[in-house]
């Protein structure tokens, strides 16, 4: 089954507001990855975390092995931060395997 | 900084016909490659994982006989569609990455569209 639950699915932000993605895992993951998909297609790296809280401009993210799951933080949205944002995590094993994140489509509105 | 880079960006084919798709991988050793296949609903499929000098995975419903892959070195690899249908249509992307247990860097990806 899926090893990865992201929400939510959707989300719209006004300018210059916040909120939070969040990755569930059902399974031991050894690190996380979060990626911004433009509408071109190509994967914007963010993040990547083996544990602990990263941040970088106006976003955080957090991983938690432990408790499994990580989180992804936006403030102060900008309209270019719009389009698809991904979770994508290795299992503790699992020899490099990113599983993806269902994805959440993000708008940022004026 | 790490960059990929894939070619063709998008590509058309002709149901039952092939097409070849590359990555490179610049500013870093690429030791592995993993190719992954984007759905038109956006869910992610791993293909296979290939690691220089070392045999090529493919995952469970992926084959080398359809997408055979080559690997020859640091910087690139290959992948080729063979006898392309409707069920092959997607985004596919090229993850690099340096030693295990590191962060891979992902090419723009080619799209296929098959006809």
């Amino acid at each position: 089954g899926d090893q990865v639950e992201q929400s939510p699915s959707a989300l719209s932000l006004h300018e210059g507001t916040g909120s939070a993605l969040r990755c569930n895992f059902t399974t031991t993951m050894r690190a996380v990855q979060w990626f911004q998909q433009n509408s071109r297609g190509s994967l914007i790296n963010l993040f990547y975390l083996a544990s602990g809280t990263k941040e970088n401009g106006r976003l955080k993210s957090t991983f938690n092995s432990k408790e499994s799951y990580s989180t992804l933080h936006i403030r102060d949205a900008q309209l270019e931060d719009s389009g698809t944002y991904f979770c994508a995590a290795e299992a503790t094993g699992g020899n490099n395997k990113l599983t993806f994140g269902q994805g959440t489509v993000l708008s940022v509105i004026p | 900084g790490a960059l990929v880079y894939q070619y063709p960006r998008r590509t058309i084919c002709k149901s039952g016909t092939s097409m070849r798709m590359e990555c490179q991988a610049v500013g870093f050793q690429a030791t592995s490659v993993a190719w992954y296949r984007q759905s038109p609903q956006k869910t992610f499929e791993l293909i296979a994982l290939s690691t220089v000098n070392s045999a090529i995975k493919y995952e469970q419903n992926f084959t080398q006989e359809k997408f055979p892959i080559s690997h020859p070195n640091l910087s690139f690899s290959s992948m080729t569609v063979l006898n392309a249908y409707l069920e092959d249509r997607g985004l596919y992307l090229c993850g690099a990455y340096w030693v295990n247990y590191a962060e891979q860097f992902f090419g723009p990806g080619t799209r296929l569209t098959v006809l």
